[in-house]
């Protein structure tokens, strides 16, 4: 089946510390591959995304890795500001269209501390 | 930004009652969707709708309904509420197709029945 692992959290770090959140998937086909953000009180929105092996998602200072190889998504980022708290969904694709064919993870909550 | 909007943000109910979750995009997009969220859960697709009078059951069995009378509005009704419908309703509209597809998520209704 199709399906996302996440890192359970909740994550605290201090200002400028390194952020990995792990993210891990299966997939019946060739999947794209997306990491949602959701700050306090807003609604999900795209982070970045990857569609095929190797290619690499960023934005904000965030990036991310399409490892086909060990099926794997990992989010990162080299200096968290508190800006940054949120929850961070990693989630895929598989298909072309359709809504049946999303699958998010649990989510996995961020606090960065002053 | 956004422009997706839910209402209530935060819903506590007794058990048997009639409850409506509101939904509007001015977006103007055709496909739209309700996703249920369960603490620590991942996000699961209950309904989606491809356009006006379209409506469909997603993966996540749910004895909630949706209509679509309206391009903009995608309105998510409870009959009769119960304990078990406690959980977090997210709303989502998309724009695209394929792996261009963009969703754009409303800030959620926390739903709480006694």
């Amino acid at each position: 089946g199709n399906s996302v692992t996440q890192m359970e959290g909740p994550v605290t770090l201090s200002e400028e510390a390194f952020l990995t959140i792990n993210c891990t998937y299966t997939a019946t086909g060739y999947p794209s591959l997306f990491w949602y953000v959701q700050y306090p009180g807003e609604g999900l929105q795209l982070l970045l995304k990857a569609t095929k092996a190797d290619d690499k998602g960023s934005n904000k200072g965030f990036e991310a890795t399409y490892r086909k190889e060990t099926t794997s998504f990992h989010l990162e980022k080299g200096s968290v500001q508190v800006s940054d708290s949120a929850v961070y969904f990693c989630a895929l694709r598989v298909g072309g269209t359709g809504a049946n064919n999303l699958f998010f993870g649990t989510g996995t909550r961020l606090t960065v501390i002053p | 930004e956004a422009d997706i909007y839910q209402t209530p943000r935060y819903l506590v109910i007794g058990t048997g009652k009639k409850i409506t979750l509101e939904c509007s995009q001015t977006m103007g997009h055709d496909k739209m969707y309700w996703y249920q969220q369960d603490p620590g859960m991942e996000l699961h697709l209950i309904h989606y709708s491809y356009g006006v009078n379209s409506t469909e059951k997603g993966d996540l069995s749910s004895e909630s309904t949706v209509s679509r009378i309206r391009t903009e509005h995608f309105p998510l009704t409870l009959e009769s509420a119960r304990p078990s419908h406690t959980s977090q309703y997210l709303c989502a509209s998309s724009e695209g197709w394929g792996i261009g597809e963009k969703l754009f998520f409303g800030s959620g209704t926390q739903l709480s029945v006694l």
